[in-house]
């Protein structure tokens, strides 16, 4: 499988600012996937990023809070905009690799809030 | 209702214990299904990996898929303290599908 980088690892931030997570795989892949995870729960899906297209977000995220780039099959970036303490969690990138159908994932970032 | 519904633990066992982690799904469509090992301060990393119905064994780790039920398990036979982890079960329908849809996890803590 190929690997996946995320960075930061961790990030603490203040209160209305906002933050760019990187993602990398080091093989071209169709789709990549954000996540988020509260510690102790399970993953949320914030929305999948296509190379080409928009990204598709799920029930609850929106563009303008989470915005996602996905310039080439290798790269995409996710923007938590004008954050406030709700945001703390932990950011996932996730690739899907087509032959096995089975997602991949970065370690994450740990995002606080202050 | 969820599409995944997962045994919620948390599990304490005694190291060398057998473990059994569940999942029961309502899609019929699914046809791969993985289980995925997640650390403390890691992503999730797959740990079995199989296409429709049997098992599937690896070591200490026994996959257990049952489509006719909606079932999948995960065996850990001669559980260590290693194994301490939160365990997802995910599934999807097949390669051109999207995203996987992933249980709320379990988390195991083997005690030595």
């Amino acid at each position: 499988s190929a690997v996946i980088s995320q960075k930061p690892s961790r990030d603490i931030c203040q209160r209305g600012t906002s933050l760019t997570i990187q993602c990398q795989v080091d093989s071209q892949v169709t789709m990549m996937f954000w996540y988020r995870q509260q510690p102790g729960q399970s993953l949320t899906l914030i929305a999948t990023a296509n190379q080409g297209s928009e990204a598709t977000y799920e029930s609850g995220f929106v563009i303008d809070k989470f915005p996602i780039s996905r310039p080439n099959l290798t790269f995409s970036t996710l923007t938590v905009s004008n954050m406030s303490p709700e945001d703390s969690s932990i950011y996932l990138c996730s690739y899907r690799d087509r032959s096995t159908s089975i997602q991949h994932f970065g370690d994450g970032t740990r995002l606080s809030i202050l | 209702q969820k599409e995944v519904e997962q045994d919620p633990g948390p599990l304490s066992v005694p190291e060398g214990a057998i473990v059994s982690l569940n999942c029961t799904y309502s899609n019929s469509a699914f046809q791969y299904f993985m289980w995925y090992r997640q650390y403390s301060r890691k992503g999730p990393e797959l740990l079995m990996y199989t296409y429709s119905s049997g098992n599937k064994e690896d070591g200490r780790f026994t996959a257990q898929v049952d489509k006719s039920s909606k079932y999948i398990s995960l065996f850990i036979r001669d559980s260590q303290p290693s194994d301490s982890a939160t365990y997802l079960c995910a599934m999807t329908q097949d390669t051109n599908a999207g995203k996987s849809t992933f249980g709320d996890g379990t988390t195991l803590t083997v005690k030595p």
